[in-house]
C-alpha cells in the first residue's frame, strides 16, 4: 500500500513570496489533515478536510494561509506571502475516518523562510 | 483551548535501562493515541487507547489510560537504541486530535 505522498520535500524562500505543497493521501482515505510542526514541538493541525469538505480550520492563518482538497483526493496548501516564523516541516496526513483512526503521515515538507 | 502537556521534556538513558513519560490533558479526552517520530523522520503511530483505566502492551512498550481519561503513559522497559526519537501523545477532545508537547528519548549504547 502506497503512503502519503507530499512535494517538494524542502523549500527554501525569501520573506514575502509565495509558496505552495502538496500532498497526495492514501488511496480511499477520506480525512486529510495539514500540520505545521515548528523545530522542538508536536504537529500544530491547521486544517482537516472530510473529502473535500472543510472540517477543522479554526488554527489556519486565514490571512496569509489557504488549502484546498477540490475533488476529495489530493490537496495544496499555499502560504502568500511567508513571514519568517512560517519556517516549519508541513506534514499531511490521512485517515480512513474523521474520528478515533490512527493518522498516517507523510515525509513533510521542510520551509526555509529567509 | 485545549492543551496537551508531556514531561519530561528530554531523557537520556543507557541501553538496557526503563523509560517513562507522561501525558497531561487540560480537558477529558475519548481517546488518545500515540507516536513515534524518528530524528528527521514523520509521525508513526503506534496505538490507540479508548477506555478509562485501559492498559496496552506492545512488546516492550506499555500504554496506559488514565482513569479521568485526563492523563496517559508510555513505559519503555530495557530501552534499546532503535527506541531513539520522540513520543507524542494526542488527545482527542471534542472534535480535534491535539498533539502533546512530545518527550525526546536518547538512548546511549
Amino acid at each position: 500500500e502506497a503512503g502519503v505522498a507530499q512535494s517538494p520535500r524542502y523549500k527554501i524562500i525569501e520573506k514575502r513570496q509565495s509558496v505552495a505543497f502538496w500532498c497526495n493521501p492514501i488511496s480511499g482515505h477520506a480525512t486529510l489533515y495539514w500540520y505545521q510542526q515548528i523545530l522542538g514541538q508536536g504537529p500544530k493541525l491547521l486544517i482537516q478536510f472530510q473529502n473535500n469538505g472543510v472540517v477543522d480550520d479554526s488554527q489556519l492563518p486565514k490571512d496569509r494561509f489557504s488549502a484546498e482538497r477540490l475533488k476529495g483526493v489530493d490537496s495544496t496548501l499555499k502560504i502568500q506571502p511567508a513571514k519568517l516564523e512560517d519556517s516549519a516541516v508541513y506534514l499531511c496526513a490521512s485517515s480512513l475516518v474523521r474520528r478515533s483512526y490512527e493518522q498516517y503521515f507523510g515525509p513533510g515538507t521542510r520551509l526555509t523562510v529567509t | 483551548g485545549q492543551q496537551v502537556m508531556q514531561i519530561p521534556q528530554y531523557q537520556h538513558v543507557q541501553e538496557g535501562e526503563d523509560f517513562t513519560t507522561y501525558c497531561n490533558s487540560s480537558t477529558t479526552l475519548s481517546n488518545i493515541q500515540w507516536y513515534k517520530q524518528r530524528p528527521g523522520g514523520h509521525p508513526v503511530f503506534l496505538i490507540q487507547l479508548v477506555k478509562s483505566g485501559e492498559v496496552k502492551k506492545q512488546k516492550r512498550l506499555t500504554f496506559q489510560f488514565g482513569e479521568a481519561k485526563k492523563n496517559s503513559s508510555l513505559h519503555i522497559t530495557a530501552t534499546q537504541t532503535t527506541d531513539v526519537g520522540t513520543y507524542f501523545c494526542a488527545g482527542r477532545g471534542f472534535q480535534k486530535l491535539v498533539f502533546g508537547t512530545g518527550t525526546r528519548l536518547l538512548v546511549s549504547p
